[in-house]
């Protein structure tokens, strides 16, 4: 049962222009989102985040977008860069509990 | 600060043979995690240890999987005997208590299963 999904498996977004990334969730009961990066052959690396208290939350180029309502989330990247391409994974929790992940969105940004 | 130290980084072995993989988490992190990544999946939580103790196993494969985490500090997982299917990249993460949502993962060991 995936409770986290990343509907589209890539993107490609040209160099200076907007990437949009989509993550939707079936749980309810989840109250802190987060996304992660993912460059090959390394780790999951922490990006952003926003708790279910807030539907907006910026840190530089990256933006989180959460509507709960529609249990969707969405990661903004402007302007998208190069260094920018990699696999983005979407993941949500319930109070200090196990992350449960998207399957991932691969990002290209073509120079 | 040192980051998440995982080895190896690569095996391959033939399925019914063992496997164990090590972990070392971030100094001071009390809670550390195994993920396991399929290869086109998210990460999936095999176990979860709060100091020495086991939190959420739930989905850890008993009869052929084991974790163990002596002195709260670094863990081994292990593999016997391993299957086809347990081919993937075993991730580890580990979390402080202040910033329980946002682990800091390993670079993964990446099991082949021939």
């Amino acid at each position: 049962d995936q409770q986290v999904k990343q509907n589209s498996p890539s993107l490609s977004v040209q160099e200076g222009r907007i990437s949009i990334l989509n993550c939707d969730y079936t749980n309810s009961m989840f109250d802190y989102f987060l996304w992660y990066k993912k460059y090959p052959a390394e780790g999951p690396t922490f990006l952003i985040s926003i708790s279910s208290i807030k539907d907006k939350n910026e840190d530089g180029r990256f933006t989180v977008f959460l509507n709960k309502s529609a249990k969707h989330l969405s990661l903004h990247i402007v302007p998208s860069q190069p260094g920018d391409s990699a696999v983005y994974f979407c993941a949500a929790s319930s109070g200090a509990n196990n992350l449960f992940f998207g399957t991932g969105t691969r990002l290209t940004v073509i120079p | 600060e040192a980051g998440v130290a995982q080895s190896p980084r690569y095996k391959i072995i033939e399925k019914r043979q063992s496997v164990a993989f090590w972990c070392n988490p971030i100094s001071g992190h009390a809670t550390l995690y195994w993920y396991q990544q399929i290869l086109g999946q998210g990460p999936k939580l095999l176990i979860q240890f709060q100091n020495n103790g086991v939190v959420d196993d739930s989905q850890l494969p008993k009869d052929r999987f084991s974790a163990e985490r002596l002195k709260g500090v670094d863990s081994t997982l292990k593999i016997q005997p391993a299957k086809l299917e347990d081919s993937a990249v075993y991730l580890c993460a580990s979390s402080s208590s202040s910033g329980a949502n946002v682990l800091t993962f390993g670079a993964g060991s990446r099991l082949t299963v021939l």
